[in-house]
């Protein structure tokens, strides 16, 4: 595993469903971000996730959107009730140890919401 | 394979010193680049270029794409303490898929 792994890449969902965003991080990292891209813009910090913690989840709507990263198996970021707005492509980075530094990107998933 | 390289991984200077960053990326469909400063939570954009040869300054930094040999660079002039962070490059497709490389980790020594 040498990088990030974000599946699905692409995702479409209707109004009014959920939509599971799902991150495999490098081997061996237990610190996760995910991020949010819209158009044209910059990424926006969401939430940060350490092994079976929430640690900042500053950047992240209190409605509808959850996170976790549990101890076995890949982080998922769930939002509930998509609305066209959250359109959008959802990045995840990890990380070794709590530092700015060191971050790797995975490939992003984009979520179409129609 | 779509990919994005960045060149060097890491670099470490001092206070004054210009230093150049390197992105080059084989990407099907381009549509722009764009750079990230990397020092807190979230990186930090700096620049979007699309077209080849026009130069995009913001204070020190400055950044150029060629996109016939598939590059671009970021340049800092007079480095201080505070430009260092993790400098991300990413390259956006027409189909506005995003993908980065693996980041230049700068350190500016007094």
């Amino acid at each position: 595993n040498a990088g990030v792994m974000q599946n699905p890449r692409h995702l479409v969902r209707r109004r009014g469903q959920e939509a599971r965003l799902r991150c495999s991080p490098v081997k061996g990292h237990s610190h996760v971000y995910w991020y949010r891209q819209l158009p044209e813009e910059g990424l926006k910090f969401m939430v940060y996730l350490q092994k079976e913690n929430i640690i900042d989840e500053s950047g992240m709507p209190k409605e509808r959107f959850s996170a976790e990263f549990p101890k076995e198996g890949p982080s998922i970021l769930r939002i509930q009730q998509v609305v066209r707005g959250d359109s959008a492509a959802y990045f995840c980075a990890s990380s070794p140890s709590r530092s700015y530094y060191g971050y790797t990107f995975g490939s992003g998933t984009r979520l179409t919401v129609v | 394979e779509d990919k994005v390289v960045q060149s060097p991984l890491s670099l470490v200077v001092h206070e004054g010193d210009t230093v150049t960053l390197n992105c080059s990326y084989e990407v099907t469909n381009f549509r722009s680049l764009l750079w990230y400063k990397q020092e807190k939570k979230a990186p930090t954009f700096l620049f979007m270029l699309t077209s080849s040869g026009i130069e995009k300054k913001s204070g020190r930094l400055s950044s150029i794409l060629d996109k016939k040999e598939l590059f671009s660079i970021l340049n800092i002039t007079a480095t201080q303490t505070g430009d260092s962070a993790i400098y991300l490059c990413a390259v956006v497709d027409n189909n506005n898929d995003m993908r980065f490389g693996a980041g230049t980790r700068l350190t500016v020594k007094p």
